[in-house]
């Protein structure tokens, strides 16, 4: 089964501290992706990755493809920075892939992040 | 350059009535993705449109159908209107190449309730 885990769900913290986000996943993935949603609904697309690590800003992300595992980190956190973080992945479905355009992505539940100013 | 636009913003339905959420993709991209997220839960996948065809499904019953049209923008439908059909429907957009899609861009939704 395809599965998405992310942890934790919820995370408080003070301004500049550093945060980690963690995203487990069950087999074998095309490509991950960090996003970010706000209160109001808007989905931002943060970091695609297959692979390594990516930098934008304070924000960084890596993979370990062998371990199935991705961590997103903010460095020196801002309130500004509160939203819920979400995983997503592209799975490697044989299935799918024989069928052009048939990928689809499976999310994680969400980490919602709150930075205390 | 526009980024995924989602219409309407915001909609109150009556169970049992019809509704359609459209979205038109960023400029460049030639697929549309549909996604429900109930409150608090994170976004599940209902379909995908690619050259005007559902490509890939998931765990929906037949009330939700979609179409895509020429110019690459799509539709959601969803007929007899459940109280649980209320969520927030997410647009993402990508572009196929080979058998991947890249560049995900999402819309900021429609909120509907189902009252």
């Amino acid at each position: 089964k395809n599965e998405v885990e992310q942890s934790p769900q919820n995370l408080t913290a003070q301004e500049g501290e550093f945060i980690t986000i963690n995203c487990s996943y069950s087999v074998g993935i095309s490509a991950l992706h960090w996003l970010q949603q706000h209160p109001g609904g808007g989905i931002v697309s943060l970091f695609m990755l297959s692979s390594g690590k990516k930098k934008h800003g304070r924000l960084i992300a890596t993979i370990n493809i062998q371990e199935k595992h991705s961590s997103l980190h903010i460095t020196a956190s801002h309130p500004r920075d509160s939203a819920v973080y979400i995983c997503a992945v592209d799975f490697d479905d044989r299935e799918t892939l024989l069928i052009q355009g048939a990928q689809k992505l499976v999310f994680g539940q969400g980490t919602r992040l709150t930075i205390n100013p | 350059d526009a980024g995924v636009t989602q219409s309407p913003t915001h909609l109150i339905k009556t169970r049992g009535q019809q509704v359609t959420l459209r979205c038109s993709p960023k400029s460049g991209h030639d697929t549309v993705s549909w996604y429900q997220q109930a409150l608090g839960q994170g976004p599940q996948f209902i379909f995908q449109y690619y050259e005007e065809e559902e490509r890939q499904r998931g765990n929906f019953p037949d009330r939700f159908s979609g179409h895509q049209f020429p110019n690459y923008s799509s539709e959601l439908n969803v007929n007899a209107l459940l109280l649980g059909d209320s969520a927030l429907y997410l647009c993402a957009s990508s572009s196929v190449w080979g058998h991947h899609n890249y560049g995900y861009t999402f819309g900021s939704g429609t909120r509907l309730t189902v009252v």
